[in-house]
């Protein structure tokens, strides 16, 4: 069974440009989560989507959003990019929502901004 | 604010030790307290997890601590190995959603 697999692997963007990361999930999960993470930070929760709807939100600026397809695959799409987002975004999808126990990650993207 | 509040942020142990990483949270209302490993280059995975209502839980070299009335958490790796380097994250559960604390790099040497 394939993993959670995340793309592009690594990214490279200037300061006021978007960015749009894509996600798909295990096969047969349908919530599929997005995290921050940063050094000195930990993960640090952006939303989840359960059957294309956000069904829950973290505390970031209306910069970032995201979005579900019926296959359940997901895109993160951050604009007017500033040099704070430049993190390791972690996609994690589960069966549904709040299924912790059976959380799995992928491998993440490396977003710098320069 | 952040919620759950782990420590040390990086520690170094030799083949052999016990590291013991701690932490710590507020609101008595999570109910589900996992702990992640991440090795450089992956996404972090689900290592061992607790509920408030068990004081300790052992799976393999890795044991939780739980203490409830203090809010207190810990995660103990017994004669911890150098595969065992990786960054771990404790993490609590409430409401559908998972707050972590912000890592311990863990270095275990030969």
């Amino acid at each position: 069974k394939a993993g959670v697999t995340q793309t592009p692997r690594y990214l490279i963007k200037t300061r006021g440009q978007q960015v749009t990361l894509s996600c798909s999930p295990i096969s047969g999960h349908r919530s599929v989560s997005w995290y921050q993470q940063t050094p000195g930070q930990g993960l640090q929760f952006l939303f989840e989507y359960f059957s294309e709807t956000q069904r829950n939100k973290g505390n970031f600026p209306g910069r970032f959003s995201g979005r579900q397809f019926s296959n359940s695959r997901s895109e993160m799409n951050v604009s007017t990019l500033e040099l704070g987002d430049s993190a390791l975004y972690l996609c994690a999808s589960s069966l549904v929502v709040g299924q912790h126990e059976k959380l799995f990650f992928g491998s993440g993207t490396q977003l710098s901004v320069l | 604010q952040q919620q759950v509040k782990q420590s040390p942020q990086s520690l170094i142990v030799q083949k052999g030790g016990i590291p013991i990483i701690n932490c710590a949270y507020e609101n008595t209302a999570f109910d589900y307290f996992p702990w992640y490993q991440q090795f450089p280059g992956k996404g972090p995975a689900l290592l061992i997890a607790i509920r408030p209502d068990v004081s300790e839980k052992k799976e393999g070299r890795f044991t939780i601590s739980f203490n409830k009335s203090a809010k207190q958490f810990s995660l103990h790796i017994m004669d911890s190995q150098p595969g065992d380097s990786a960054t771990y994250f404790c993490a609590a559960s409430m409401n559908d959603k998972l707050i972590f604390g912000t890592g311990t790099r863990l270095q275990v040497f030969p």
